[in-house]
């Protein structure tokens, strides 16, 4: 295993904290999601990204093709944006990888 | 409109049983991808089945097998239950047949307990 490495594994900030999550992965990519996992399961698409960045509300994406890294940042962050965030990467044999995801917890 | 939705919710068995789990994608999906979840790991994938046909296995044994109906539902059948099966079982659906830059729709998930 291990095509797709995510940090921290942990991650606990206080209530508005800039939050940054990082994935590097080994394998040629042709595009890379974001998840957010709840507790109980519920998984929730946040992002698919191929190049450069895309931002939607407090939450900013980033990836660098060349380097085979993502970043996944949270701006003033909130106590319901606790949750496990997994780096989903899709290969370029068309296959679905995950990281084994950073649990954040934001503490008011 | 309904998410995917996957029974049951819960299950406990023990080992060397049999086990369905079942899902119904979002209506006008025909793709549905099983992954298996182990607590504090990221997905793994099982199947993807796509009209009916399997479009792709993970690495896992032929004890898990699964299957597409035409109305685009899914079951997930493991047999032989070991202590290790014991993971949430996660289904998703896309529209086509799952391509990178298509959106997975998670469902909620079957939590299996092995004893």
């Amino acid at each position: 295993k291990n095509e797709v490495e995510q940090s921290p594994q942990n991650l606990t900030a206080q209530e508005g904290e800039f939050i940054t999550i990082n994935c590097s992965y080994s394998v040629g990519i042709s595009a890379l999601h974001w998840l957010q996992q709840h507790p109980g399961g519920g998984i929730v698409s946040l992002f698919m990204l191929s190049s450069g960045k895309k931002k939607h509300g407090r939450l900013i994406a980033t990836i660098n093709i060349q380097e085979k890294h993502s970043s996944l940042h949270i701006t003033a962050s909130h106590p319901r944006d606790s949750a496990v965030y997994i780096c989903a990467p899709f290969t370029n044999a068309g296959k679905s990888t995950f990281g084994d995801g950073t649990t954040l917890t934001v503490k008011p | 409109d309904a998410g995917v939705t996957q029974s049951p919710t819960h299950l406990i068995k023990t080992r060397g049983q049999q086990v369905t789990l079942r899902c119904s994608p979002i209506s006008g999906h025909k793709s549905v991808s099983w992954y298996q979840q182990v607590l504090g790991q990221g997905p793994q994938f099982i199947f993807q089945y796509y009209e009916k046909e399997e479009r792709g296995r993970g690495n896992f044994p032929d004890r898990f097998s699964a299957r597409q109906f035409p109305n685009y539902s899914s079951e997930l059948n493991v047999n032989a239950l070991l202590l290790g099966d014991s993971a949430l079982y996660l289904c998703a659906s896309t529209p086509w047949a799952g391509g990178p830059s298509d959106t997975q729709y998670f469902g909620p998930g079957t939590r299996l307990t092995v004893l």
